[in-house]
């Protein structure tokens, strides 16, 4: 797995908005899909692992879907708080101890 | 719980000057990473070590060494450091128990590297 996309970029939106972002990535040679939150100054952490088609993990006001078929995961983020702003990592696995990240989503929420 | 801890945090060297990053993990994962995470390119894997006494090359290898010296602990050498190599370095474990790829990885804070 090599080409991971993510998307957009960056997103700002105001404090209270729902908010979504997109991992694209080749649905060949699939195993899990990872999300983590990454602050400024910290360290990235780990949000979520999913591995089957249509799995749905939540936590909290974050949420996240698979497709393993036609090879994305959304990022979901209901009544977004300023501690939300942070980039968003998705992270692919083929099966093996290498994980690809994308270059992230940047999200800041303004207050 | 310390996790996964890094040192140095900040280093700037000269060109052709060499350097060990330490990191060492006290979760008892058997798997361990190192990445570098550059200015719109996402974290990039350097080497990694799936268990004790195995390293594999990652996305990025060339230029680097790695060592795990015990399952705690896995350092990154930079031989002769290049101003290509300024980056932020992470290090990360994973338990790498079971099914590969669908553990999350416990990162540390980073180290700032600048070659001048």
């Amino acid at each position: 797995i090599l080409n991971v996309e993510q998307s957009p970029q960056s997103l700002h939106v105001q404090e209270g908005d729902s908010t979504n972002f997109t991992c694209s990535f080749p649905s060949s040679n699939f195993y899990a899909l990872h999300w983590y939150r990454w602050e400024t100054a910290k360290s990235p952490e780990a949000l979520f692992v999913m591995t089957l088609n249509g799995d749905e993990k939540k936590k909290g006001r974050i949420s996240a879907t698979l497709n393993t078929k036609e090879g994305y995961s959304y990022l979901y983020i209901k009544g977004s708080q300023p501690e939300d702003s942070a980039t968003y990592l998705c992270a692919p696995t083929s099966g093996t101890y290498k994980y690809i990240f994308g270059t992230g989503t940047r999200l800041k929420v303004l207050a | 719980n310390a996790g996964v801890t890094q040192n140095p945090k900040f280093q700037v060297l000269k060109t052709g000057q060499s350097m060990t990053l330490q990191c060492a993990q006290d979760m008892n994962h058997n798997s361990m990473y190192w990445y570098r995470q550059d200015p719109g390119m996402g974290l990039r894997l350097i080497y990694y070590s799936a268990s004790e006494g195995t390293t594999d090359k990652g996305e990025v290898p060339n230029g680097y060494n790695v060592s795990r010296l015990n399952k705690r602990e896995f350092s990154l050498r930079l031989e002769s450091a290049a101003p290509s190599q300024t980056s932020v370095y992470f290090c990360a474990s994973s338990p790498g128990t079971g099914a590969l790829g669908n553990q999350p990885q416990h990162f540390g804070d980073g180290t700032r590297l600048s070659i001048l």
